[in-house]
């Protein structure tokens, strides 16, 4: 069966100090991925999603970044943190087919930037 | 892009109740619609789904319907009980990127 990883589960980093948060999947291949942010008490903003090695669509101008070093890893990068990055980030993945369909969330990363 | 618009952003209801939750979309290509509970401090879950070629889909005390002409669909919860009290989101979904856009979450309260 398919399984998903998100580490660390907490982080406290300080404003200006840099970011990686890692997701890499387990039993499938050639999964799509996707990084989201959930703010405090708000929704679930997409920032990025990868159908491919290599392939990245940002959804939202922001400071961050992310890559797909290999199939199924995907990370999630800043340079500088800002204090507005604080949040729940969530890594998910769902099988790449011709069509919408579920999406399968790690249990997430809760971000303070302090 | 699309806009999920879902209310309410809270409901309170007596256990065995029923619950409705509803949400809007703006892209009439949107042809995935599913529904995540979200308990506290948790990854959101899928409790139910349902495409743009099916009106309705129901699961033991979970229902959604669709109206596609409307661009509106809705969650129902029959005979609530406490451990549905979570954070519910509605999500809409196409092509092949398979990205979802989500409404921005019902605080569900079942009181006992």
């Amino acid at each position: 069966s398919q399984t998903i990883h998100q580490w660390p589960a907490t982080l406290v980093q300080p404003v200006g100090s840099p970011l990686s948060l890692e997701c890499t999947v387990e039993g499938t291949s050639n999964p799509n991925l996707y990084w989201y942010r959930q703010a405090a008490g708000r929704g679930l903003q997409l920032l990025f999603y990868s159908v491919g090695i290599g392939q990245i669509s940002s959804e939202v101008p922001q400071n961050l970044s992310a890559s797909r070093p290999q199939d199924r890893q995907f990370i999630l990068s800043s340079k500088k943190l800002l204090l507005s990055d604080s949040g729940f980030y969530l890594c998910a993945w769902r099988i790449r087919i011709g069509q919408a369909g579920p999406l399968h969330f790690g249990n997430g990363t809760r971000l303070t930037v302090t | 892009g699309e806009n999920v618009e879902q209310h309410p952003s809270t409901l309170s209801v007596q256990e065995g109740d029923s619950a409705v939750i509803k949400c809007t979309y703006s892209d009439s290509a949107s042809n995935y619609f599913p529904w995540y509970k979200q308990e506290l401090g948790k990854r959101p879950q899928l409790i139910i789904d349902i495409r743009s070629n099916v009106g309705e889909k129901k699961d033991q005390r979970i229902a959604v319907t669709l109206n596609k002409t409307a661009k509106h669909f809705s969650l129902h919860i029959t005979e609530t009980q406490p451990e549905d009290s979570a954070v519910y989101f509605c999500a809409v979904g196409s092509g092949n990127t398979g990205k979802l856009i989500f409404g921005q979450g019902t605080t569900l309260q079942v009181k006992p």
